[in-house]
C-alpha cells in the first residue's frame, strides 16, 4: 500500500510569502503530524491532527497553522516565512489516536530565501 | 516535560566493527514509548524499533540490538558488524502512552553514523 505522500518534494520562497505543504497519509489513518527539521533546533513538533481536530500543537507561533479535510489529508501553512523558517518538513500518520504504526513521509524541503 | 538525550553527535567506524548508539530519556508519564528511527541521505526518517514501557526485554534484529534499562532511563542501539549501508543520521524518539499524549513524538538530537569501508 501508498506510503505517507508529501508534495512539493523541494520549494524555495521568498522571505515575507506564505507557503502551503501538504500531506497523504497512508490510507485509513486518521492522525497526521508534522514535524519542523533545522540543522540547529532538530526534530520539533509542531502539531498533530486527528480526525480533523487539531490534539496537540508544539511551541511554534501562530504562523504556523494546519488542518486535516474529511479524507485524513492534512496541509500545513506558514505564513509571513522568515529566513528561520527554512527546513525540512516532515508529515506522519498513524493509524489510530494513541502512538501505533507511525510512519513518515520523505518530507519537503523548504527555502526560505 | 519530556527530554531526550543523544549525547554523541558523530560516530565514525570501519565496515565490521561495532557501533553502539547512547540514548537517555526524561519523562513523568508512566507509561511511554521508545523509538529509534534511521535518516538517510534522502530525509525520510525509517522506523527501526518501538518499544513499550513495560516490556524491558532487550531485542535483537539481525544486526541490530537493543537494551532498554528503565532504571536508568537508557534505550541504547547496537548495530553489530556495520557496513557502509548503515551510514545515517540515527535518532531516539519518545512519545507518552495515552491518548492525551496523542501522537507525538520527542526526539533527541540524532548521533550521525559514518561507516568507513
Amino acid at each position: 500500500k501508498a506510503g505517507v505522500t508529501q508534495t512539493p518534494r523541494y520549494l524555495i520562497k521568498t522571505r515575507g510569502q506564505q507557503v502551503t505543504l501538504s500531506c497523504s497519509p497512508i490510507s485509513g489513518h486518521r492522525s497526521v503530524s508534522w514535524y519542523q527539521q533545522t540543522p540547529g533546533q532538530g526534530l520539533q513538533f509542531l502539531f498533530e491532527y486527528f480526525s480533523e481536530t487539531q490534539r496537540n500543537k508544539g511551541n511554534f507561533p501562530g504562523r504556523f497553522s494546519g488542518r486535516q479535510f474529511s479524507n485524513s489529508r492534512s496541509e500545513m501553512n506558514v505564513s509571513t516565512l522568515e529566513l528561520g523558517d527554512s527546513a525540512l518538513y516532515l508529515c506522519a500518520s498513524s493509524s489510530g489516536p494513541t502512538i501505533g504504526g507511525y510512519t513518515f513521509g520523505s518530507g519537503t524541503r523548504l527555502t526560505v530565501v | 516535560a519530556q527530554k531526550v538525550t543523544q549525547a554523541q553527535t558523530e560516530i565514525s567506524v570501519v565496515e565490521k566493527e561495532d557501533v553502539t548508539l547512547d540514548c537517555v530519556y526524561e519523562t513523568r508519564d508512566t507509561t511511554y514509548y521508545l523509538f529509534w528511527y534511521k535518516q538517510p541521505p534522502s530525509g525520510e526518517l525509517v522506523f527501526l524499533i518501538r518499544r513499550n514501557s513495560f516490556d524491558e526485554q532487550n531485542e535483537i534484529s539481525g544486526r541490530y540490538s537493543w537494551n532498554f534499562q528503565k532504571s536508568t532511563s537508557s534505550f541504547n542501539f547496537t548495530i553489530t558488524a556495520s557496513q557502509v549501508v548503515d551510514s545515517a543520521v540515527y535518532f531516539c524518539a519518545l512519545s507518552g502512552a495515552s491518548q492525551a499524549a496523542g501522537n507525538k513524538l520527542t526526539f533527541g538530537g540524532g548521533t550521525r553514523v559514518l561507516v568507513k569501508p
